[in-house]
C-alpha cells in the first residue's frame, strides 16, 4: 500500500549530540518533505528534498529516491530543537496531497 | 508574503453546534489542502481545492463537512452538528501544485465538549 514510515518513534539526546531521523517511502510516494512541528502545533517547513541532499545550518536532509528513502540529520542539538519532526511526501498523480509518517519526537535535555 | 493564515487558533464549543474556520493561503499558490490532526498521529487529507474547484474529499470527511473556496483565494471549513470525535487540530496548506513545496498555517485546534 501507499506507506511512509519513519524511524525511530522517540528519541532522547543530550544537547550537543548528533540524530539521525529516518523516513522510509512506498513506491507511489514521491516529493519529501521534512517539517518540526512546534509546540503550537505548526508545521514549520525544514526541507523539500525529492532527491539529492540539502542542508542548511545544523541541520540536513538526503533522499535516495530510488532506494525509496530519507534522512535528516541534526549536528549539536540544542534543546530549541526538541519537539515532532515529520516527513511527508507527495502521492504519485493524486494532486498533490500529502501522506505523514507517524513522526519522531525528539526530547533534547539540557 | 505572509504565509498561510488559519483562524481561529482555538476553538471550544459543544457537541451538537456548528463551527467554521478559515483558511487564508499564500496569494500565489492555485492549490489549498486541509488535514486533520490528532493526539499522537501524523496530519491526514481532507480535501482540496485547485483554484475555487474542489477536486478531491476524504473518506474521512462525512457529510457533516464541508469546504468552499469562493473566488479561488480563502477557503473554510464548516463542521455541522459537532461530536467528540472531530476534536482535532485542522491544518491549512498551500502550494503550486503537483511537484511543489507545501505550507502550512498555523492549524485551528478544536475541542468539542
Amino acid at each position: 500500500g501507499i506507506q511512509v514510515e519513519q524511524s525511530p518513534p522517540d528519541l532522547i539526546l543530550q544537547e550537543g549530540a548528533n540524530s539521525t531521523l529516518r523516513c522510509n517511502f512506498s513506491d507511489s510516494v514521491n516529493n519529501l518533505q521534512w517539517f518540526h512541528q512546534n509546540p503550537w502545533g505548526q508545521l514549520i517547513n525544514l526541507f523539500y528534498i525529492p532527491s539529492g541532499t540539502k542542508q542548511n545550518g545544523r541541520l540536513s536532509a538526503t533522499t535516495v529516491a530510488t532506494e525509496r528513502y530519507s534522512l535528516l540529520y541534526i549536528s549539536s542539538s540544542q534543546t530549541t530543537d526538541s519537539g515532532v519532526y515529520f516527513c511527508a511526501g507527495e502521492i504519485y498523480n493524486q494532486g498533490g496531497k500529502l501522506i505523514f509518517g507517524q513522526g519522531t519526537e525528539l526530547s533534547v535535555k539540557p | 508574503d505572509t504565509g498561510v493564515s488559519q483562524d481561529p487558533r482555538h476553538k471550544i464549543t459543544k457537541r451538537g453546534q456548528n463551527v467554521t474556520f478559515r483558511c487564508d493561503p499564500i496569494s500565489e499558490h492555485n492549490r489549498l489542502y486541509w488535514y486533520r490532526q490528532t493526539l499522537g498521529q501524523g496530519p491526514e487529507f481532507l480535501t482540496y481545492f485547485q483554484n475555487e474547484a474542489q477536486l478531491e474529499k476524504s473518506r474521512l470527511l462525512s457529510d457533516r463537512f464541508s469546504a468552499e473556496r469562493p473566488k479561488g483565494s480563502f477557503s473554510t471549513l464548516e463542521i455541522q452538528r459537532t461530536e467528540q470525535g472531530d476534536s482535532a487540530m485542522y491544518l491549512c496548506a498551500s502550494s503550486f501544485g503537483i511537484g511543489t513545496e507545501a505550507f502550512f498555517g498555523q492549524g485551528t485546534r478544536l475541542t468539542v465538549v
